[in-house]
């Protein structure tokens, strides 16, 4: 079965750290990765997807993901965090008929 | 454009009430999607609609009524809702219904049922 797993539920990082929140997948297939990331009460916006090709994709709001076969991981990371990162993040894989199969997120607290 | 729009931004009903939820995209997406989030859980997918025509119903409860008029909206109609069924809404849509296809997601309804 199709699952994702984001083994912090909670991370507290100092503003201006680096950053990288992790995510391991199960897919039989060649998977279709997603970073969401939510501030409170919003929607969801996309911060970067792999489907194929090179490993390591760029998104936006500085952040980049490294997709890893052999360790069916796609973390995520930022080089230098800003107060503005603070959020939920979610991992996501997508299924059959585009059913997105979403991690139970990763809260951000960034410290001043 | 990538804009996803959802009104209204909150509701709150009683259980007899009657409402509806309402999304628009202008992308020409033909792939659109409803979606329930409680509170520090991820979304989880209620309906999937694919060229108007309902593809994907997880099992929701028959009080949860979708509708696609057309290619750019997307209604949710509620009827004799439970108080467990306060959470966000989001309506999202894709170029398709392909696993290739990145969803865009819209606001969200707030909705509070008392």
């Amino acid at each position: 079965a199709q699952s994702v797993t984001q083994p912090d539920i909670h991370i507290t990082v100092s503003e201006g750290a680096s950053l990288e929140l992790r995510c391991n997948y199960s897919y039989g297939a060649t998977p279709y990765l997603f970073w969401y990331v939510q501030s409170p009460g919003q929607g969801l916006q996309l911060l970067l997807k792999y489907f194929s090709g090179d490993t390591l994709v760029q998104g936006i709001k500085g952040f980049e993901a490294e997709f890893k076969r052999s360790q069916s991981s796609f973390n995520l990371r930022k080089p230098s965090v800003h107060w503005s990162d603070a959020a939920e993040y979610f991992c996501a894989v997508s299924g059959g008929y585009n059913k997105l199969i979403f991690g139970a997120g990763t809260r951000l607290a960034v410290h001043p | 454009d990538t804009e996803v729009t959802q009104t209204p931004k909150h509701l709150v009903m009683g259980m007899t009430n009657k409402k509806s939820l309402k999304c628009e995209q202008h992308m020409g997406h033909r792939a659109m999607y409803w979606y329930k989030q409680k509170a520090k859980k991820p979304p989880e997918l209620m309906f999937v609609y694919s060229y108007e025509k309902l593809s994907i119903n997880e099992s929701v409860p028959s009080r949860f009524s979708p509708e696609c008029p057309n290619s750019s909206l997307l209604n949710l109609h509620l009827h004799a809702l439970q108080p467990e069924d306060s959470a966000l809404y989001l309506c999202a849509s894709s170029q398709g219904d392909r696993s290739n296809y990145e969803q865009y997601f819209g606001p969200g309804t707030r909705l509070t049922v008392t």
